[in-house]
């Protein structure tokens, strides 16, 4: 139980252009979604938390006009990176928040986004 | 400025040997912590979640809380190649949308 489905799981895009990633839990209601980025060798950073039917939350330094996201149901996340640029090539990871014992967290398959 | 520090490795045992993974956080207010195993291109895996002070057992796995020292580890008994991936602790705000701050990772090798 507690799956959550990404895709896709890897895109190749050119410079100026926008890429949507979704995310969708396929066994349970995800009302929080975050929203995470690792460059090679580092770790996960949290890019921003959604709730369902509200604005997101970025994290500092994260542009809110560049990555879009949009929790608009309870088994849908999107995060749209608008006007991709090579420094945007990143591994990007959604996490679902779900009801278990003491609340767990699953993982999507990541997105590996090239920008060239 | 929350923050999860560990030795990021890479840590090298032999197989069949005992792995030891060490963490510290800064916030004393956390409860709740976690270990994910990442393989290279692969997202994180959830390996145990520890809430109380003392030791926690999974089968092979062990995690480790100590609260007054802020510290947290896992060990790994009887190390096998399959083991080799970058471990990945974690802690959960205990307010607001409870989100998760992980450290850097620890790179494990294990030695066949």
């Amino acid at each position: 139980g507690a799956v959550v489905s990404q895709h896709p799981s890897w895109v190749i895009c050119k410079s100026g252009t926008s890429v949507k990633i979704e995310c969708r839990s396929l066994d349970f209601q995800a009302t929080t979604m975050f929203w995470y980025r690792q460059f090679p060798k580092q770790s996960l950073m949290l890019m921003a938390t959604s709730n369902e039917g509200s604005k997101a939350t970025y994290e500092q330094g994260v542009e809110k006009d560049k990555f879009l996201i949009n929790h608009a149901s309870l088994t849908l996340s999107t995060l749209t990176v608008t006007s991709a640029h090579p420094e945007d090539s990143s591994f990007y990871i959604c996490s679902a928040r779900y009801r278990g014992q003491n609340y767990g967290y699953t993982f999507g398959s990541g997105t590996r986004l090239t920008v060239v | 400025q929350k923050e999860v520090e560990q030795n990021s490795g890479p840590l090298s045992v032999p197989e069949g040997a005992i792995a030891s993974l060490n963490c510290t956080y800064s916030d004393r207010g956390s409860q709740s912590f976690f270990w994910y195993r990442q393989y290279s291109g692969k997202s994180p895996e959830l390996i145990m979640s520890i809430y109380s002070n003392g030791d926690k057992e999974d089968g092979r796995f062990t995690a480790q809380l100590n609260k007054a020292s802020q510290y947290v580890s896992l060990l790994i008994r009887d190390s096998q190649p399959s083991d080799s991936a970058t471990y990945l602790c974690a802690e959960r705000d205990s307010g607001g949308y409870q989100k998760v701050t992980f450290g850097t990772g620890t790179k494990l090798q294990v030695i066949p």
